[in-house]
């Protein structure tokens, strides 16, 4: 079976803090997302990344960075994180680009207080 | 674009009673079709997918869905519900491998 972990699964931080949310997949998948969902709104996209230090943006990717130095990492950076930013933070991974369906990982709630 | 709008937000049923979850997109190429099912406290599990083939596409726990190209819908159904299915369910849609796009949710409830 395929595993996403993110590091955690409850987080509360300051305003102005630096915030980072890890995402690890365990089977070697190219492609790696971050969504935040919000009620009412669904899963919307912020960054996503096909392969090793590539990334693409997403729909809603201001206020937020990405990292993926190992193909099995994907980091979501919160440079300066403000209240807005309190959401569930879901990754995804899926096998390449031509794999329609994609893998989650439990979420990490983020309150920004 | 693509996009997708699932038309009820919440939708309450009793136990044993069948249960529609409607979805319809909007797409200007082929697409590709997808539930995702979010337990309490989860991440999102997929359900059944639509790739080709059959209209008609079965997934895990009893779910099934529909394909009508013509109305642009894809709607779940399941005949008889269980507590268990209590669930917020996501549609969603994709033309191409990075780029899926989900509904707002729907959340079942099933009462006892």
């Amino acid at each position: 079976d395929v595993k996403v972990t993110q590091s955690s699964r409850y987080l509360v931080k300051r305003t102005g803090e630096k915030v980072f949310l890890e995402c690890v997949q365990d089977m070697d998948h190219e492609n790696m997302f971050w969504y935040r969902q919000d009620p009412g709104l669904g899963l919307r996209l912020i960054y996503f990344s096909y392969d090793v230090k590539m990334k693409e943006k997403g729909d809603i990717p201001e206020g937020y960075s990405v990292s993926r130095e190992k193909k099995e990492r994907f980091s979501l950076i919160l440079e300066s994180a403000s209240t807005n930013q309190t959401s569930m933070y879901l990754c995804a991974s899926s096998p390449d680009t031509s794999s329609y369906e994609q893998y989650f990982g439990p979420g990490t709630r983020l309150t920004v207080t | 674009a693509q996009s997708v709008t699932q038309l009820d937000s919440q939708v309450p049923v009793f136990e044993e009673a069948p249960v529609e979850l409607r979805c319809n997109y909007s797409s200007s190429v082929s697409v590709y079709l997808f539930w995702y099912v979010q337990y309490p406290n989860q991440g999102l599990q997929l359900l059944l997918k639509y790739l080709s083939g059959s209209t008609l596409v079965k997934g895990i726990n009893g779910f099934e869905a529909e394909f009508n190209k013509s109305q642009t819908s894809f709607h779940l159904r399941k005949p008889s519900v269980h507590i268990s299915d209590t669930a917020e369910y996501f549609c969603a849609v994709s033309d191409r491998g990075n780029d899926m796009r989900f509904g707002a949710g729907t959340r079942l409830t099933v009462k006892p």
